[in-house]
């Protein structure tokens, strides 16, 4: 599977809107790109999931570029209870579920 | 919204002790699975689960480790013989379908802690 790649910090603060971009450069051609949002001592909550161009939510953005060797999460109007740490995840899409996690991007909100 | 639940949510147990962590997977849902966290490192896949048998397993599931759907509902994650290194947490999740379609919920975790 893709190796993926993301900052392992950032800061914002409320009301602004949040990008954290994710390269995974080998991604195949069947892989989905799937962001989850992991809160201090609870299970990984999923966010969002795109094969291509723009994927949108009642939580969050994802857009891909073309060469889908890049993605990039959008967190609109952030406010303190979206600290938490975000993990980008490319999904094979004919596997049993297994998910890869890596270290993710701890975002940290402030007022 | 329908939730995956978890008992306990704290488990202390002394080296060498088996522990049984609980699970009871969203009702629908065919697909299960279990991950662990050492505080501060990665989620880390342990096993999948479904139609009653294991689907993958990762190298860190070895022969301590076990599991079982008892019944139509609970999912269970037993450690044999409990190691310090054991102590992390427990998550457990599941899943209507696998692949790329499916959402994983997962639950809101086990704490175990071994002495």
């Amino acid at each position: 599977l893709a190796k993926t790649t993301q900052p392992i910090s950032m800061d914002s603060y409320e009301g602004q809107e949040v990008n954290i971009t994710c390269s995974h450069n080998n991604i195949a051609t069947n892989d989905y790109i799937t962001w989850y949002q992991q809160f201090p001592s609870q299970g990984p909550r999923f966010i969002i999931q795109g094969y291509k161009t723009k994927v949108t939510n009642e939580v969050a953005s994802l857009f891909i570029p073309a060469d889908r060797k890049s993605s990039t999460l959008s967190l609109p109007r952030v406010s303190l209870s979206d600290t938490a740490v975000y993990y980008c995840l490319v999904r094979r899409g004919s596997t049993l579920g297994r998910l890869y996690f890596g270290r993710g991007t701890q975002l940290t909100v402030w007022p | 919204e329908p939730e995956v639940t978890q008992t306990p949510s704290h488990q202390v147990t002394q080296m060498g002790q088996e522990v049984i962590l609980r699970c009871v997977p969203i009702s629908n849902h065919l697909y299960f699975y279990w991950y662990r966290q050492i505080l501060g490192q990665k989620v880390e896949f342990l096993v999948s689960f479904y139609n009653n048998e294991i689907s993958e397993k990762s190298e860190i599931f070895d022969d301590q480790f076990s599991v079982e759907r008892p019944d139509g509902s609970n999912f269970t994650l037993k450690i044999r013989s409990t190691k310090l290194e054991d102590s992390a947490m427990y998550f457990c999740a599941s899943s209507r379908t696998s692949g790329s379609g499916n959402e994983q919920f997962f639950g809101p975790g086990t704490r175990l802690t071994v002495l």
